[in-house]
């Protein structure tokens, strides 16, 4: 089946410190991968996206590589900063009419100034 | 633009109630999905509606029923009220057929609680 893996949380880093938020997926077909953020009491907001191989998506300072002969969409960020704290999800898509979207179960990253 | 907006924000029931969630789709958007997050976790798929009609369903039984109206907004009803039901619940809008990088716009959740 369809499934996403991330890395397990919380990541805990100091202001300015260099970020990766691991991913791996397992899909039938060729999905499109999406990275979300959500913050405290809010809902789901897009951060970035890639739609087929070798696509790097970036947003914010954030970026992730679609690297499909690792099934791999990790997250990363050069130095990151207090108001990056969030629950950060990898989801895929795999059917393109209905848009269902599959999610890893989320990483929580916490930065300290 | 408004965005999803959801309703209502906070929601406490007793086991064996059943509650309506209500979810208004951004401006443009004629296509609604739901999605249950219990905590800690990622948000799993309920189902999606399109042109009034559900297109698909993720793996969730009966209880779990939806709606879509002609002016797109949807509603989420769940029958005899579980425990495990206590959740936040997402609705997301997006555009049909824009293929599988189509953004979905969240809304910020309702989050049931039942007692």
């Amino acid at each position: 089946g369809n499934s996403v893996t991330q890395m397990e949380g919380p990541v805990t880093l100091s202001e300015e410190a260099f970020l990766t938020i691991n991913c791996t997926y397992t899909a039938t077909g060729y999905p499109s991968l999406f990275w979300y953020v959500q913050y405290p009491g809010e809902g789901l907001q897009l951060l970035l996206k890639a739609t087929k191989a070798d696509d790097k998506g970036s947003n914010k300072g954030f970026e992730a590589t679609y690297r499909k002969e690792t099934t791999s969409f990790h997250l990363e960020k050069g130095s990151v900063q207090v108001s990056d704290s969030a629950v950060y999800f990898c989801a895929l898509v795999v059917t393109s009419n209905t848009g269902k979207l599959i999610f890893g179960q989320g990483t929580t990253l916490q930065v300290k100034p | 633009d408004a965005g999803v907006t959801q309703s209502p924000t906070h929601l406490i029931k007793t086991r064996g109630q059943q509650v309506t969630l209500r979810c208004s789709p951004k401006s443009g958007h004629d296509t609604v999905s739901w999605y249950q997050q219990a905590l800690g976790q990622g948000p799993q798929f309920i189902f999606q509606y399109y042109e009034e009609e559900e297109r698909q369903r993720g793996n969730f039984p009966d209880r779990f029923s939806g709606h879509q109206f002609p002016n797109y907004s949807s509603e989420l009803n769940v029958n005899a009220l579980l425990l495990g039901d206590s959740a936040l619940y997402l609705c997301a809008s997006s555009l049909p057929g824009q293929g599988a990088g189509t953004e979905a716009f969240f809304g910020q959740g309702t989050r049931l609680t039942v007692v």
